[in-house]
C-alpha cells in the first residue's frame, strides 16, 4: 500500500475551515484515499473515502488532485468536537489493508 | 443497540491471568478485526476474520488468541500476558465490499501488571 504523509499537528478556529493536508505521491491507480478520525481514546471513526473525484458528505469533503498525489480533507465549520486525530489511508480496499500512521492532531480552538 | 460494541471498556488483570475480551457487530458486516493501541503509537492491526475464518494474523504473540463463533462476534482471549501488552484493544467490522469501510468500536482499555 501507498504511504501517506500528515502534518504532525494543525490548529484551527472554531466556526472557521479546517483544512487537513495529505500526501500520496506513490498511490496506484486502485487505491482509494480513506480519511478517518480518532478523537481521545475513543475508536477511529470514518469521515469519507475517494478515488478520484471529489466526494462530500454530511461530516466533510474531499478533494483529490488531478495526479491523485496529494488529498486534503476539509471540515467546513470546525467545531470543539471536531478536536481529534485525523489519518489519511490509501489502500485498494479497506479490509485487512487500512494501515494506520501517525495522523495530524487537529485542535479546534474557541 | 446499533453499531459495533465491546466489553469490558477497562480491564486490569496480572500476567498469570486469563481473561476474554468481547466484541459484538449489529451492522450485519461479515469481516471482523482486532487492532492494538500502544501509548503514543500507531494502530496495529492483529486479527482478520472474513466469514469467520481467519484470514490474517499479523504475527501476534500465542498469548493473543482470537475466536469468532459467527459474523456478528469476535473475541481476543489473554493469558500469561506481559506489561508491555497494556493498551487499548480496538474491535472493528466491515461488510467487505470493494470500498468496505470499517466500523470501529470504542475499545478495551488494558492494563496488564
Amino acid at each position: 500500500d501507498a504511504k501517506t504523509t500528515q502534518p504532525p499537528s494543525m490548529d484551527c478556529a472554531e466556526g472557521r475551515a479546517a483544512n487537513l493536508p495529505c500526501n500520496h505521491s506513490t498511490i496506484s491507480g486502485n487505491e482509494y484515499v480513506y480519511w478517518y478520525r480518532q478523537i481521545h481514546s475513543q475508536g477511529p471513526q470514518y469521515i469519507i473515502h475517494g478515488l478520484k473525484n471529489n466526494e462530500t458528505n454530511e461530516m466533510a469533503s474531499l478533494i483529490i488532485t488531478e495526479d491523485r498525489k496529494s488529498s486534503t480533507l476539509i471540515l467546513p465549520h470546525a467545531t470543539l468536537r471536531d478536536t481529534a486525530v485525523y489519518y489519511c489511508i490509501v489502500g485498494e480496499t479497506s479490509g485487512s489493508r487500512l494501515t494506520f500512521g501517525e495522523g495530524t492532531q487537529l485542535t479546534v480552538n474557541p | 443497540e446499533t453499531g459495533v460494541t465491546q466489553t469490558p471498556r477497562h480491564l486490569v488483570m496480572g500476567m498469570t491471568n486469563k481473561k476474554s475480551l468481547k466484541c459484538e457487530q449489529h451492522l450485519g458486516h461479515n469481516a471482523m478485526y482486532w487492532y492494538k493501541q500502544s501509548a503514543k503509537k500507531p494502530l496495529e492491526l492483529m486479527f482478520v476474520y472474513n466469514f469467520k475464518e481467519q484470514t490474517e494474523n499479523n504475527s501476534v504473540p500465542s498469548r493473543f488468541s482470537p475466536e469468532c463463533p459467527n459474523s456478528s462476534h469476535l473475541f481476543l482471549h489473554l493469558h500469561t500476558l506481559q506489561p508491555e501488552d497494556s493498551a487499548l484493544y480496538l474491535c472493528a467490522s466491515s461488510s467487505r465490499t470493494p470500498t468496505d469501510t470499517q466500523y470501529f468500536g470504542p475499545g478495551t482499555r488494558l492494563t496488564v501488571l
